[in-house]
């Protein structure tokens, strides 16, 4: 049985790196798949942040792309999120989550999350 | 981007009522890439139905997709205790993917 689990500080200062990572038992992330993340805020719902694939290849939502960066870590079996020069509006629940379709460099649906963690941006 | 819009913004059943919830798309959905989530209080959202109309692994029958385009359902035959919650549909078929905004399914 495939489980995520997201871990990082729920607390990070405005301007600052807000970093997650997601740990995967159950499957090995290099096999297939692309691996993924998403957060839910009250001003803003649920909102893809990006995915990336088993061999590397990425896909950024473009109202974030110029501040997040994806990676794998095969070795460890997890990936990881960096959120550049968070402000309030990062403030949300993050979730990573397993995609599954046929045109990954389209879109995908989740058919594996995580539990989420809350991240705060305040000073 | 498509705009998912939901509705309604909340519906309130009795157990053993149906429920039908619709998600409506700003332009055609390719390939009805549609699908529905669940999400419970302080839980992640669980995948219900994907390709608008497919069940996902585990999810009882009396949970339904339909519809094509722009016009997408999610019916739920006999409400169940555990059905209340709030709903989500999300699009796959343009980049980005994304979400509604929620119809939240609650106990009249």
């Amino acid at each position: 049985q495939v489980q995520l689990q997201e871990s990082g500080p729920g607390l990070v200062k405005p301007s600052e790196t807000l970093s997650l990572t997601c740990y995967v038992s159950g499957y090995s992330i290099s096999r297939a798949y692309n691996w993924g993340w998403i957060r839910q805020s009250p001003g803003k719902g649920l909102e893809w942040i990006g995915s990336m694939s088993h061999s590397g290849s990425i896909y950024y939502n473009p109202s974030l792309k110029s501040r997040v960066t994806l990676s794998l870590a095969t070795s460890k079996n997890q990936f990881s999120l960096k959120l550049r020069a968070v402000s309030v509006a990062d403030t949300a629940l993050y979730y990573c989550a397993r995609d599954f379709g046929p045109m990954p460099w389209v879109g995908a649906y989740m058919d594996v999350w995580g539990k989420g963690t809350a991240v705060t941006v305040s000073s | 981007e498509i705009v998912l819009t939901q509705s309604p913004g909340t519906l309130s059943l009795s157990p053993g009522e149906r429920a039908t919830l619709s998600c409506r798309a700003s332009q055609s959905v390719s390939s009805n890439y549609l699908a529905w989530y669940q999400q419970k209080p302080g839980q992640a959202p669980r995948l219900l139905i994907y390709d608008a109309s497919s069940r996902a692994t585990g999810i009882p029958d009396r949970f339904s997709g339909s519809g094509s385009g722009t016009d997408f359902t999610l019916t739920i035959s006999r409400l169940e205790p555990e059905d209340f919650a709030v709903y989500y549909c999300q699009q796959y078929g343009h980049s980005p993917r994304n979400f509604g905004q929620g119809t939240k399914l609650e106990i009249k």
